[in-house]
């Protein structure tokens, strides 16, 4: 089946700038779109997400932003802090239907964001 | 209100034997997974269930069993641990009608 890639599998930043993590999926059927956070020695933790109806999607220091025609995602963060350091995955919901069986979320490799203080 | 938590934190095990990581969730959620995360490999589908009573193949099923045991607990048996197996196992929830999973903290499993 199809899954979601990375561009970058490290990035390094300093304090305070602001960081863009990439990510290509290839499924032109996916309609739901997921960034985790996991932080070493845990488990992912939800950041946010965004559907395929909608472009951009903020949250606090986060935004997400699709480009369908290009099936590009990416996650912005703005003020990066010390406390961002961890690896960031994307993932895509490849079924519409996600009552049940048909539900599917396929994750990116990752990528590793270190700041810099 | 805990979310998902996962027993043990660590294992160790030596081939051919057996053991059963156990997960369980608090948040009333019907469907349960179970992923391996290996370097460079990203999260991978091993097992699922829907909703209580089912039980369904991943990407990656093959040496592991699984039991939904009720609503709160679905756990993961290796009956037969192999070196290949040695990864971190992380269990997961979620809700009717959301997309969204909820991650337990890991079992980090190495077999020798």
């Amino acid at each position: 089946g199809e899954s979601v890639g990375l561009h970058l599998p490290t990035l390094s930043v300093q304090e305070g700038d602001n960081s863009i993590i990439n990510c290509a999926y290839s499924n032109s059927a996916s309609d739901y779109f997921i960034w985790y956070k996991q932080e070493s020695g845990k488990g992912p933790q939800f950041i946010i997400d965004i559907r395929s109806n909608m472009d951009k999607r903020q949250g606090q220091r986060v935004t997400v932003l699709l480009n369908k025609t290009v099936k590009h995602l990416s996650l912005q963060i703005a003020a990066t802090q010390p406390g961002d350091s961890a690896v960031y995955f994307c993932a895509e919901n490849e079924e519409r239907n996600s009552g049940g069986s048909n539900y599917k979320l396929t994750f990116g490799k990752g990528t590793l964001l270190t700041v810099n203080p | 209100n805990a979310g998902v938590t996962q027993t043990p934190k660590f294992q160790v095990l030596k081939t051919g034997q057996s053991m059963t990581l156990q997960c369980a969730q608090d948040m009333n959620h019907n469907s349960m997974y179970w992923y391996r995360q290996d370097p460079g490999m990203g999260l991978r589908l091993i097992y699922y269930s829907a909703s209580e009573g089912t039980t369904d193949k991943g990407e990656v099923p093959n040496g592991y069993n699984v039991s939904r045991l009720n609503k709160r607990e679905f756990s993961l048996r290796l009956e037969s641990a192999a070196p290949s197996q040695t990864s971190v196992y992380f269990c997961a929830s979620r809700g009717q009608g959301s997309e969204k999973l909820f991650f337990g903290s890991g079992t980090q499993l190495s077999v020798l």
